[in-house]
């Protein structure tokens, strides 16, 4: 059972550069989320999905897009990298009803934008 | 004003203690309360989750939540060099991630 699975673990990006960062999750649960964590910062949610097809912003969407095609895949696309995006980013999943607080993170992706 | 304030630190103890670690947060509709822990370079792993008021215990952590005062702890007995991470509250209105606010977080070590 490998719960929340991302990669790549690190990354360098030049400004202007684009990459998508992959997560998926074997647990069946509906909702996935983005999370960047920077320093002092706290946890900060980019965007969610509730089930595949659907999405939303969170707090800090600019800058990003997501896809869900499937349950199990929840994509995160930077376009036109800038440094501001350097950042630990966190994918996490939870299933619905009381579940739905309990969040399952992925092991991150550090991100650099040089 | 940040919806939820949690120090920092770093807060450092001797192996044995009793560590307290708090937030406050300014939303009075937040019904679930969450502690989460993480160790450097990982994801957060959830390690307390209580709906509304009261006190909740699970080995040497307790948390607590006073609704009326915006304030809610996490109490570490017998600290180990293994509780070494860094703790983040979170709190929500209802359910769902998307709800949810993360305290800042603190961190903690606890020397041998």
């Amino acid at each position: 059972n490998a719960g929340v699975t991302q990669t790549p673990k690190f990354r360098i990006l030049k400004i202007g550069q684009s990459m998508t960062l992959q997560c998926a999750q074997d647990m069946n649960h509906n909702y996935m989320y983005w999370y960047r964590q920077d320093p002092g910062m706290g946890l900060k949610l980019i965007y969610y999905s509730v089930g595949a097809g659907i999405t939303d912003k969170g707090e800090v969407p600019n800058g990003y897009n997501v896809s869900r095609s499937t349950t199990e895949d929840f994509p995160l696309r930077l376009e036109l990298a800038a440094p501001s995006q350097t950042s630990v980013y966190f994918c996490a999943s939870s299933s619905t009803g009381v579940g739905a607080n309990v969040l399952t993170f992925g092991a991150g992706s550090r991100l650099t934008v040089l | 004003q940040k919806e939820v304030e949690q120090d920092p630190g770093p807060l450092s103890v001797p192996e044995g203690a009793i560590v307290s670690l708090n937030c406050t947060y300014s939303n009075s509709a937040f019904q679930y309360f969450m502690w989460y822990r993480q160790y450097s370079r990982k994801g957060p792993e959830l390690l307390m989750y209580t709906y509304s008021s009261g006190n909740k215990e699970d080995g040497r952590f307790t948390a607590q939540v006073d609704k009326s005062s915006k304030y809610i702890s996490l109490f570490i007995r017998d600290s180990q060099p293994s509780d070494s991470a860094t703790y983040l509250c979170a709190m929500s209105e209802g359910t769902g991630g998307f709800k949810t606010i993360f305290g800042a977080g603190t961190r903690l070590f606890v020397k041998a």
